[in-house]
């Protein structure tokens, strides 16, 4: 069974401090994707990686970072937290277009 | 980017199909079109997709016009645990990353 995992499934951060969203998958994928998704708003990409210590940008990159050191595991970082990334955050996988994405079950974070 | 538009929400009954639209008219010839679903409180799952001609597996049939400026989901007979949102996105054939879901279709099965 295809498995897409997520470090934590509710985060509380405070204001300033620094956030290592993890992400792991099982299935060999070379695309790794990290969303956000806000009411009203739907999935917004954050980055995306086609290769290990690959990366592009999505469409809201500002105020993250990310890490791809082996191919399994793909890292979002918020360098220093603020409260309009209060969000539920989403990685998913997938092999070479067109291919289906297979997501995680999701990070609820808050930023106190 | 391509768009797509769908209504906000739809009703059914169980055991009905269920046709979920979906316009996508500024639709590139690289582009494919796939369909997900997100249940309450999980990350989105993968329904189906296609590029030009009609596509069918376990779980639903996507429809394409022949202009592909439009497609539809075909549930073919809905039930409760098909309650969910349901999102039709395009997939650029020349970047995996470049596809944007919008807001989806909220899916309700009255019993």
């Amino acid at each position: 069974d295809v498995k897409v995992t997520q470090s934590s499934r509710y985060l509380v951060k405070r204001t300033g401090e620094k956030v290592f969203l993890e992400c792991v998958q099982d299935m060999d994928h070379e695309n790794m994707f990290w969303y956000r998704q806000d009411p009203g708003l739907g999935l917004r990409l954050i980055y995306f990686s086609y290769d290990v210590k690959m990366k592009e940008k999505g469409d809201i990159p500002e105020g993250y970072s990310v890490s791809r050191e082996k191919k399994e595991r793909f890292s979002l970082i918020l360098e220093s937290a603020s409260t309009n990334q209060t969000s539920m955050y989403l990685c998913a996988s997938s092999f070479e277009y067109p291919y289906e994405q297979y997501f995680g079950p999701g990070t609820r974070l808050t930023v106190t | 980017d391509a768009k797509t538009t769908q209504p906000n929400s739809m009703e059914s009954n169980e055991e009905e199909p269920v046709h979920l639209p979906c316009n996508h008219s500024t639709i590139s010839g690289t582009d494919y079109i796939h369909w997900y679903r997100q249940l309450p409180s999980q990350g989105p799952e993968y329904v189906i997709h296609g590029l030009t001609s009609n596509v069918n597996n376990r779980m639903a049939s996507l429809a394409i016009a022949e202009d592909r400026k439009s497609s539809t989901l075909i549930l073919h007979r809905a039930t409760l645990r098909d309650a969910a949102v349901y999102y039709c996105i395009l997939r650029d054939n020349n970047n995996a990353g470049k596809s944007t879901f919008g807001d989806g279709t909220t899916l309700t099965v009255k019993p």
